[in-house]
């Protein structure tokens, strides 16, 4: 089974809008962590936010903020504002195990129009 | 400060060469990971060291691949005899243990083309 699931394989949004992502994760785990990165299409992944299971508020970072609904297990990114340099794939994911590695969606893709 | 850097940054190589790429983590960073991203996927999780230590493997590191952390900061992943199906971007990750955020920052990867 999928342990993080981002259903919108693509997204048009013109331009001064904002946007939400959609995510939904899976864990047993009281302790986790989740994450949103951003990779443009030159391919490297930039991390965006970060929501601990026990952070009471919601992140922000700028013009990102993830909405977080633990007990729907749902940790969606909003952009406010989009601008043209929103444009590329958008990853949630949580980590997971001792190791904390991270463990990805599929990822959305989201175009900005002009 | 430096982000993490990978090398090369592109590689082509006949099928059954061996092919090797480089990581440089973030200075302060003890966490050490390798990731395996192909076309229209998220990463997948390789590999792993805590400072020279290898600490986890995915079943997708076959016995092809090999990820050393020698001295604890750089680390190199070799794959030996590569197939097509190895071509894939390969992502190197690094962090702080006891973060509070435990964020991992990536580098930009290594694109990897097996002919």
């Amino acid at each position: 089974a999928q342990k993080i699931t981002q259903t919108q394989p693509g997204m048009f949004v013109q331009e001064k809008e904002a946007v939400t992502l959609d995510c939904t994760y899976d864990t047993s785990d009281q302790s986790y962590g989740l994450f949103w990165y951003k990779q443009p299409s030159s391919g490297e992944m930039i991390f965006l936010i970060y929501q601990g299971s026990y952070d009471e508020q919601n992140a922000t970072e700028g013009r990102y903020s993830l909405n977080f609904q633990k007990a729907r297990k749902s940790a969606n990114l909003v952009i406010s504002a989009s601008q043209l340099g929103d444009s590329a794939m958008y990853f949630c994911a949580m980590r997971e195990g001792p190791g904390d590695k991270i463990i990805f969606g599929k990822g959305t893709r989201l175009h900005i129009l002009p | 400060d430096t982000g993490v850097s990978q090398d090369p940054r592109h590689k082509i190589t006949k099928r059954g060469q061996n092919v090797t790429f480089r990581c440089d983590p973030i200075s302060e960073h003890n966490r050490l990971y390798w990731y395996r991203q192909t076309l229209g996927q998220g990463p997948e999780f390789l590999t792993y060291f805590q400072n020279e230590a290898q600490l986890e493997k995915s079943r997708l590191l076959s016995d092809r691949f090999s990820a050393e952390r020698p001295k604890g900061s750089f680390s190199t992943l070799e794959i030996q005899r590569t197939e097509q199906g190895d071509s894939a971007m390969y992502l190197c990750a690094s962090s702080r243990a006891r973060d509070s955020k435990e964020t991992q920052y990536f580098g930009p990867g290594t694109r990897l083309l097996v002919l």
